[in-house]
């Protein structure tokens, strides 16, 4: 079992908005402003879209954004388009000994 | 431009012990700033954190799989290694390597992936 939840599915029509969250603890995602978020198509590798919670990394379009509250964090994509269709995985620092922890990933699909 | 590359063998037997190399270009691993992780993602599944190695040689490892991972660089080469022992079926995954940021704990460049099939 992962250590940071997240929803196993999404869906949204082209144009629209959905949102991922992140579950975790104070020792991971509560604790820390370093979530990170990663996209990953079929057969290749994660691609970073967002750093520190809700910074976007050159080049990730601003349709891309996260926040956090508490234990979870959140990624919302808005207005949806064909090739945002992948699998979203968070990620957390969880401190110096565990370092970091992932999500179990989402996928989107993009009806 | 940065990029990382794994290589390593594609088939493994139980119980014998996996050697990966991560080879950098792009950065120092002497570099203050970054470090190396190895990541593996069994098929269909989610991403795993397994080690970690900064440029002034602390290490992390992963709780769970902490008995059974070395992790280790060579500057001069601008690579990493990973062994894990003692490896079984469920060990199947693709790895990855991924350099990660000081401070921000991102892991903004990534190897394509190397899939290690572990099978008598």
């Amino acid at each position: 079992q992962s250590a940071l939840t997240q929803p196993r599915s999404v869906s949204g029509s082209p144009g629209q908005s959905v949102t991922i969250s992140c579950t975790g603890t104070s020792s991971d995602v509560g604790g820390y402003n370093y979530v990170s978020w990663y996209q990953q198509h079929p057969g290749k590798a994660p691609k970073l879209m967002i750093y520190d919670v809700s910074k976007r990394p050159s080049g990730v379009p601003d349709r891309f954004s996260g926040s956090k509250s508490g234990n979870t964090a959140s990624l919302t994509i808005s207005g949806l388009q064909a090739e945002d269709e992948a699998d979203y995985y968070c990620c957390s620092y969880a401190g110096s000994y565990t370092l970091v922890v992932f999500g179990g990933g989402t996928k989107l699909t993009v009806l | 431009q940065v990029t990382l590359k794994e290589s390593g063998p594609v088939l493994v037997k139980p119980t014998e012990t996996l050697t990966l190399t991560c080879t950098v270009s792009g950065f120092s691993l002497s570099n203050a700033r970054m470090g190396v992780s190895w990541i593996r993602q069994p098929p269909g599944k989610a991403l795993e954190w397994l080690a970690h190695i900064f440029s002034n040689d602390e290490k992390s490892y992963s709780t769970s799989l902490k008995s059974r991972l070395t992790i280790s660089k060579d500057t001069s080469k601008s690579q990493v290694v990973l062994t894990m022992t003692n490896m079984d079926p469920v060990d199947t995954a693709t790895y990855y390597c991924a350099r990660i940021r000081l401070g921000y704990y991102d892991f903004g460049y990534w190897g394509q992936g190397t899939l290690v099939t572990v099978s008598s």
